[in-house]
């Protein structure tokens, strides 16, 4: 079974903390995805990467930005937390020819305190 | 900039009801569509897609989508709702370009026994 799997569920840091979330799929897909999902805004794309090393912004990057090192990790960081920054973040992936992620991640809930 | 809207933020509905969740998008080229769910505690999963062709696309779990290209629209039905289809639902869009998935805010649909 196909799976796209982020490092952890739920997660808890400090304002000020940098904050790594990690995300690994298994599908050698080209394209991963770093989303956002707060309630009554549905999802806003960060970052997105369609190679390694390649990234682009996507609608709300302020605050963020993205590793790509290998192909099968997308990692997204925090660079100084902030309160406005607790949310749901999702990770998807998907095969090259289509910007449109096929797989996400389970979510993990981030808490800024 | 593309924009997507989902008219409806909460739908509640009684088992075997028919449903029906707008989607209108502002943008006027190529576009191709897509259907999201959410099920309570899982991770986001295509319902279905449209890319060309037949504007009445069928997804699964007996879902289906019109596309009306006059109406910008792409509303998602299903003639009788199970308590099993509670859940979020997102309409997205993407312009025949390579440029990422738009979101809609999503629809939360609520089905009562």
């Amino acid at each position: 079974d196909v799976k796209v799997t982020q490092s952890s569920r739920y997660l808890v840091k400090r304002t000020g903390e940098k904050v790594f979330l990690e995300c690994v799929q298994d599908m050698d897909h080209e394209n991963m995805f770093w989303y956002r999902q707060d309630p009554g805004l549905g999802l806003r794309l960060i970052y997105f990467s369609y190679d390694v090393k390649m990234k682009e912004k996507g609608d709300i990057p302020e605050g963020y930005s993205v590793s790509r090192e290998k192909k099968e990790r997308f990692s997204l960081i925090l660079e100084s937390a902030s309160t406005n920054q607790t949310s749901m973040y999702l990770c998807a992936s998907s095969r090259t020819g289509g910007l449109q992620p096929q797989h996400f991640g389970d979510g993990t809930r981030l808490s800024i305190l | 900039a593309q924009s997507v809207s989902q008219h409806n933020h909460h739908v509640i509905l009684s088992e075997a009801a028919s449903l029906e969740l707008g989607c209108n998008y502002s943008y006027g080229g190529t576009v191709n569509l897509f259907w999201y769910v959410q099920y309570p505690g899982q991770h986001l999963q295509l319902l279905l897609k449209y890319f060309s062709g037949d504007p009445l696309v069928k997804g699964i779990k007996g879902f289906e989508a019109e596309f009306i290209k006059s109406k910008f629209s792409f509303n998602l039905r299903k003639p009788s709702v199970q308590w099993s289809d509670t859940a979020e639902y997102f309409c997205a869009v993407m312009n025949s370009g390579n440029t990422p998935l738009v979101f809609g805010k999503g629809t939360r649909l609520s089905v009562i026994a």
